[in-house]
């Protein structure tokens, strides 16, 4: 089965500093890997997803398909970056059935 | 365009009762998916709902049932409650035949004593 495994519950930064958010995977397949982030007081919304390979507020996400990791960075982390992240995984047509990570608490210090 | 609205935003119930929750999808989206989310934890997948028939379940028992109306709205129901039943149940939607991204719902927060 598959699994999501997010080893950080909290991870707190200086603004200005580079961010990693560790995002591990087991699945047998070839999945597809998302990031989901949820402000304060804001519903959970898409962040990126590793098959648009785009950079979203300065984040970026590669898949590395060999470690079975889709860690999540930021070279300069921002105050408002503070939110609650999670890594979901989805395997073949099953659109709306995401695998969730446990979450990880990014609180960036002024 | 609206967004995923979802009723009641809180409600509390005792062991033993039953409870339905509603969902109203994005406009435009015919695909919905329950989950359920522990404190502490990552939202669980409980269904998916795709035309009017349910399209994949996760490790739910069956008193966990739901249904999709012409609409594209939904109900998840829960039967027998458990206090371990405790928890907020979000919805998503999606539009249909794409790989796109789920738009949640705020949640409603169930309290089971």
């Amino acid at each position: 089965a598959q699994r999501v495994t997010q080893p950080e519950k909290l991870l707190s930064v200086f603004k200005g500093a580079p961010v990693e958010l560790k995002c591990n995977y087991s699945y047998s397949g070839s999945p597809e890997l998302f990031w989901y982030v949820q402000y304060s007081r804001q519903r959970l919304q898409l962040l990126l997803r590793h098959i648009s390979r785009e950079s979203i507020k300065g984040f970026t996400a590669d898949l590395n398909k060999g470690e079975t990791s889709f860690h999540l960075k930021k070279p300069f982390a921002q105050e408002e970056d503070s939110a609650m992240y999670y890594c979901a995984l989805r395997e073949g047509t099953s659109y709306g059935k995401l695998t969730f990570g446990q979450g990880t608490i990014l609180t960036v210090h002024p | 365009e609206t967004g995923v609205t979802q009723s009641p935003t809180h409600l509390i119930k005792t062991r033993g009762q039953q409870v339905t929750l509603r969902c109203s999808s994005q406009s435009g989206h015919n695909t919905v998916s329950w989950y359920q989310q522990a404190l502490g934890q990552g939202p669980q997948f409980i269904f998916q709902y795709y035309r009017e028939e349910e399209n994949g379940r996760g490790n739910f028992p069956p008193r966990f049932s739901g249904l999709q109306f012409p609409n594209y709205s939904s109900e998840l129901n829960v039967n027998a409650l458990e206090l371990d039943d405790s928890a907020l149940y979000l919805c998503a939607s999606s539009p249909t035949m794409t790989r796109g991204e789920l738009f949640f719902g705020e949640g409603s927060r169930l309290t089971v004593l």
